[in-house]
């Protein structure tokens, strides 16, 4: 079973909507999340991180966690066509020394 | 992707041959990391560094070696390289806390 989990996609949205993006873990001791962006041809490039239970705002974009779900979301909110891209979520689980990636969920925002 | 540095961006083998893909950071930091990116596979952990003159294997380390001379660079080695090395290579700096990794720009393999 794979550590970290996350639909393909791609998720198609409209210009101007909130996208919702998904990811799941396994390893209940987990202690911080992190968010990427990869655009088609790049290397990924940091969002947001998220250590605690609940949300944190950045701009136009929201990371929530809930420990006891595993759970962890990305909303991203007046998406443009400038946000299409791939999302990785990416976890630091407990002893490990290197941050474990989901396989990526691919944004299409549609103008 | 300024403070990371990768050549070569792209490369092409032959099966057998063997190659060095070098990764730099000016940013002074301890830990460094060699992923590979497969299509639907997310990236995998090659190795990692967590300082100068200390290695461990990741997730999918075999074909690979790897050394970390100084705190600046750390270069992955395939010895021999085989069709599924064919990947897309990142190396990443562990800048700590709220701030996660800083990726280089990649590199590119291709073994036929």
């Amino acid at each position: 079973q794979k550590e970290v989990e996350q639909n393909s996609g791609p998720l198609s949205v409209p210009e101007g909507a909130i996208a919702s993006l998904n990811c799941t873990y396994s390893d209940r001791g987990s202690q911080s999340f992190f968010w990427y962006r990869q655009y088609s041809g790049k290397s990924p490039e940091l969002i947001m991180s998220i250590y605690s239970n609940g949300d944190k705002e950045d701009g136009r974009f929201t990371a929530q966690l809930n420990k006891a779900s595993q759970y962890v979301s990305l909303l991203i909110r007046d998406s443009q066509p400038s946000d299409s891209a791939t999302y990785l979520c990416a976890v630091r689980d407990t002893g490990r020394r290197a941050l474990t990636f989901g396989s990526g969920t691919r944004l299409q925002v549609q103008p | 992707n300024a403070g990371v540095t990768q050549t070569p961006k792209f490369q092409v083998l032959k099966t057998g041959q063997s190659m060095t893909l070098q990764c730099a950071q000016d940013m002074n930091h301890n830990s460094m990391y060699w992923y590979r990116q497969d299509p639907g596979m997310g990236l995998r952990l090659i190795y990692y560094s967590a300082s100068e003159g200390t290695t461990d294997k990741g997730e999918v380390p075999n074909g690979y070696n790897v050394s970390r001379l100084n705190k600046r660079e750390f270069s992955l080695r395939l010895e021999s390289a085989a069709p599924s090395q064919t990947s897309v290579y990142f190396c990443a700096v562990n800048r700590g806390g709220n701030y996660g990794y800083t990726f280089g720009s990649g590199t590119r393999l291709t073994v036929v």
